[in-house]
Protein backbone atom coordinates (compact mmCIF):
# COMPACT_ATOMS: atom_id res chain seq x y z
CA UNK A 1 0.00 0.00 0.00
CA UNK A 2 2.64 2.74 -0.98
CA UNK A 3 1.88 5.50 -1.15
CA UNK A 4 4.57 7.93 -3.23
CA UNK A 5 6.53 5.58 -4.81
CA UNK A 6 9.89 6.48 -6.66
CA UNK A 7 11.85 4.76 -9.50
CA UNK A 8 14.64 3.65 -9.35
CA UNK A 9 15.94 3.67 -5.65
CA UNK A 10 19.79 3.70 -6.93
CA UNK A 11 20.51 5.49 -10.06
CA UNK A 12 24.14 5.62 -11.74
CA UNK A 13 24.89 8.20 -14.39
CA UNK A 14 27.75 9.57 -16.17
CA UNK A 15 29.05 13.23 -15.63
CA UNK A 16 27.23 15.20 -18.37
CA UNK A 17 24.82 12.41 -19.71
CA UNK A 18 21.15 13.10 -18.65
CA UNK A 19 18.43 11.54 -16.36
CA UNK A 20 15.38 11.18 -15.16
CA UNK A 21 13.60 10.35 -11.88
CA UNK A 22 10.43 9.41 -11.52
CA UNK A 23 7.82 9.73 -9.09
CA UNK A 24 4.50 8.29 -8.49
CA UNK A 25 1.34 8.98 -6.15
CA UNK A 26 -1.85 7.07 -4.94
CA UNK A 27 -2.95 9.66 -2.95
CA UNK A 28 -4.61 11.70 -5.39
CA UNK A 29 -2.76 14.99 -3.86
CA UNK A 30 -2.85 18.39 -5.72
CA UNK A 31 0.68 19.18 -4.48
CA UNK A 32 4.19 17.51 -5.94
CA UNK A 33 7.50 18.84 -4.41
CA UNK A 34 11.15 17.64 -5.71
CA UNK A 35 13.99 17.48 -2.85
CA UNK A 36 17.49 17.47 -2.98
CA UNK A 37 19.09 16.40 -0.16
CA UNK A 38 22.88 15.62 0.29
CA UNK A 39 24.68 13.79 2.70
CA UNK A 40 24.11 14.68 5.82
CA UNK A 41 22.25 18.02 4.64
CA UNK A 42 18.43 19.03 5.03
CA UNK A 43 16.23 18.40 2.52
CA UNK A 44 16.39 21.56 -0.32
CA UNK A 45 13.30 22.69 -2.06
CA UNK A 46 14.12 22.35 -6.25
CA UNK A 47 10.29 22.98 -6.78
CA UNK A 48 6.56 21.95 -6.78
CA UNK A 49 3.73 21.54 -8.84
CA UNK A 50 0.27 22.82 -7.91
CA UNK A 51 -1.80 20.39 -9.71
CA UNK A 52 -0.15 21.85 -13.45
CA UNK A 53 1.31 25.15 -12.20
CA UNK A 54 4.71 24.42 -11.98
CA UNK A 55 6.95 26.86 -9.32
CA UNK A 56 10.49 26.92 -9.67
CA UNK A 57 12.71 27.79 -6.31
CA UNK A 58 14.68 30.76 -7.32
CA UNK A 59 18.09 28.73 -6.61
CA UNK A 60 17.53 26.06 -8.49
CA UNK A 61 19.81 25.51 -11.33
CA UNK A 62 18.51 25.42 -14.77
CA UNK A 63 19.94 21.91 -15.28
CA UNK A 64 17.14 20.83 -13.54
CA UNK A 65 13.79 20.12 -14.93
CA UNK A 66 10.53 19.03 -14.12
CA UNK A 67 7.35 17.24 -15.92
CA UNK A 68 4.34 16.72 -14.38
CA UNK A 69 1.87 14.84 -17.47
CA UNK A 70 -0.94 13.82 -14.41
CA UNK A 71 -2.47 14.05 -11.51
CA UNK A 72 -0.07 10.87 -10.33
CA UNK A 73 3.40 11.41 -11.84
CA UNK A 74 6.04 13.42 -11.84
CA UNK A 75 9.50 13.52 -13.48
CA UNK A 76 13.01 15.14 -12.29
CA UNK A 77 14.65 15.58 -15.08
CA UNK A 78 18.86 16.32 -14.91
CA UNK A 79 20.05 17.49 -18.34
CA UNK A 80 23.79 17.60 -17.72
CA UNK A 81 24.79 15.93 -14.61
CA UNK A 82 28.00 17.22 -12.42
CA UNK A 83 29.43 15.72 -9.52
CA UNK A 84 27.74 17.99 -7.40
CA UNK A 85 24.91 17.00 -8.52
CA UNK A 86 25.22 13.08 -6.88
CA UNK A 87 22.64 13.35 -3.85
CA UNK A 88 19.37 11.22 -2.64
CA UNK A 89 16.07 13.03 -4.40
CA UNK A 90 12.91 12.72 -2.33
CA UNK A 91 9.27 13.55 -3.85
CA UNK A 92 6.48 14.52 -1.85
CA UNK A 93 2.67 15.28 -2.13
CA UNK A 94 0.64 17.14 -0.17
CA UNK A 95 -2.91 17.97 -0.65
CA UNK A 96 -2.61 21.39 -0.49
CA UNK A 97 -0.16 23.76 0.85
CA UNK A 98 2.47 23.58 3.76
CA UNK A 99 0.29 23.02 6.50
CA UNK A 100 -0.68 19.66 4.78
CA UNK A 101 1.42 16.35 6.09
CA UNK A 102 3.69 15.83 3.49
CA UNK A 103 4.43 11.88 2.53
CA UNK A 104 7.68 11.55 1.10
CA UNK A 105 8.68 8.75 -1.25
CA UNK A 106 11.76 6.04 -0.16
CA UNK A 107 14.22 8.70 -2.58
CA UNK A 108 16.35 7.93 -5.28
CA UNK A 109 19.91 7.88 -4.76
CA UNK A 110 22.08 9.09 -7.73
CA UNK A 111 25.77 8.74 -8.11
CA UNK A 112 27.56 10.68 -10.74
CA UNK A 113 30.43 9.38 -12.18
CA UNK B 1 14.23 35.26 6.71
CA UNK B 2 13.02 32.52 7.62
CA UNK B 3 15.13 30.11 9.29
CA UNK B 4 15.60 26.87 11.38
CA UNK B 5 18.40 25.90 13.56
CA UNK B 6 18.74 22.62 15.37
CA UNK B 7 21.29 23.28 18.15
CA UNK B 8 22.32 19.76 18.01
CA UNK B 9 23.92 17.74 15.34
CA UNK B 10 24.04 14.43 17.37
CA UNK B 11 22.34 13.53 20.58
CA UNK B 12 23.48 9.63 21.93
CA UNK B 13 21.32 8.92 24.76
CA UNK B 14 20.81 4.94 26.25
CA UNK B 15 18.14 3.13 26.14
CA UNK B 16 14.86 3.76 28.42
CA UNK B 17 16.42 7.34 29.34
CA UNK B 18 14.34 10.93 27.83
CA UNK B 19 15.56 12.87 25.14
CA UNK B 20 15.07 16.43 24.37
CA UNK B 21 16.06 17.37 20.60
CA UNK B 22 16.40 21.49 20.32
CA UNK B 23 15.28 23.38 17.44
CA UNK B 24 14.76 26.97 17.07
CA UNK B 25 13.21 29.37 14.39
CA UNK B 26 12.95 32.65 13.15
CA UNK B 27 10.78 34.38 11.18
CA UNK B 28 8.69 37.43 11.49
CA UNK B 29 5.70 36.18 10.58
CA UNK B 30 3.69 33.41 11.94
CA UNK B 31 4.74 30.01 11.28
CA UNK B 32 3.95 26.34 10.90
CA UNK B 33 6.37 23.98 12.69
CA UNK B 34 7.29 20.09 12.30
CA UNK B 35 8.89 17.54 12.96
CA UNK B 36 9.90 14.53 10.75
CA UNK B 37 12.47 11.47 11.15
CA UNK B 38 14.27 9.57 8.49
CA UNK B 39 15.55 6.37 8.93
CA UNK B 40 18.43 5.12 7.00
CA UNK B 41 17.64 5.45 3.46
CA UNK B 42 14.38 5.94 3.62
CA UNK B 43 11.95 9.10 3.00
CA UNK B 44 10.86 11.43 6.00
CA UNK B 45 7.74 10.77 8.02
CA UNK B 46 6.16 13.36 10.03
CA UNK B 47 6.11 12.61 13.93
CA UNK B 48 3.86 16.06 14.62
CA UNK B 49 2.91 19.68 13.79
CA UNK B 50 1.98 22.76 15.49
CA UNK B 51 -0.34 24.81 13.46
CA UNK B 52 -2.38 26.99 16.14
CA UNK B 53 -4.00 26.44 19.59
CA UNK B 54 -2.62 24.32 22.17
CA UNK B 55 0.82 24.78 22.29
CA UNK B 56 1.89 21.40 23.83
CA UNK B 57 1.30 18.55 20.31
CA UNK B 58 1.61 15.45 20.77
CA UNK B 59 2.83 12.98 17.51
CA UNK B 60 3.29 9.39 16.97
CA UNK B 61 5.96 6.93 18.70
CA UNK B 62 5.29 8.65 22.17
CA UNK B 63 6.93 11.82 20.65
CA UNK B 64 5.76 15.28 21.59
CA UNK B 65 7.14 19.06 21.30
CA UNK B 66 6.39 22.15 22.85
CA UNK B 67 5.80 25.73 20.91
CA UNK B 68 7.47 28.63 22.73
CA UNK B 69 6.44 31.73 21.12
CA UNK B 70 8.28 33.93 22.92
CA UNK B 71 11.66 31.76 23.09
CA UNK B 72 11.05 31.28 19.47
CA UNK B 73 11.59 27.35 19.89
CA UNK B 74 10.04 24.26 19.40
CA UNK B 75 11.65 21.49 20.72
CA UNK B 76 11.05 17.53 20.31
CA UNK B 77 10.63 15.49 23.64
CA UNK B 78 10.18 11.60 24.50
CA UNK B 79 10.31 10.40 27.97
CA UNK B 80 11.79 6.90 27.34
CA UNK B 81 13.46 5.89 24.15
CA UNK B 82 14.11 2.88 21.87
CA UNK B 83 16.89 1.69 20.01
CA UNK B 84 14.36 2.06 17.02
CA UNK B 85 14.12 5.22 17.65
CA UNK B 86 17.70 6.16 16.42
CA UNK B 87 17.24 7.89 13.09
CA UNK B 88 17.96 11.88 11.81
CA UNK B 89 15.38 14.02 13.25
CA UNK B 90 14.29 16.73 10.87
CA UNK B 91 12.68 20.01 12.62
CA UNK B 92 11.21 22.61 10.16
CA UNK B 93 8.85 25.20 9.48
CA UNK B 94 6.68 27.08 6.70
CA UNK B 95 4.46 30.15 6.37
CA UNK B 96 0.72 30.29 5.99
CA UNK B 97 -0.30 30.07 2.41
CA UNK B 98 2.83 29.19 1.27
CA UNK B 99 4.56 25.79 0.12
CA UNK B 100 7.53 25.91 0.75
CA UNK B 101 9.06 23.91 4.08
CA UNK B 102 12.71 25.21 5.11
CA UNK B 103 14.21 21.99 7.05
CA UNK B 104 16.74 22.50 9.92
CA UNK B 105 20.19 20.39 9.75
CA UNK B 106 19.25 17.62 11.44
CA UNK B 107 20.18 15.61 14.85
CA UNK B 108 21.00 12.31 14.67
CA UNK B 109 19.69 10.26 17.91
CA UNK B 110 20.99 7.03 18.04
CA UNK B 111 20.11 5.17 21.11
CA UNK B 112 22.61 2.79 22.92
CA UNK B 113 21.73 -0.55 24.65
Amino acid sequence: DAMVIQNPRYQVTQFGKPVTLSCSQTLNHNVMYWYQQKSSQAPKLLFHYYDKDFNNEADTPDNFQSRRPNTSFCFLDIRSPGLGDAAMYLCATSRVGVTDTQYFGPGTRLTVL
Amino acid sequence: AQSVTQLDSQVPVFEEAPVELRCNYSSSVSVYLFWYVQYPNQGLQLLLKYLSGSTLVKGINGFEAEFNKSQTSFHLRKPSVHISDTAEYFCALGRGGGFKTIFGAGTRLFVKA
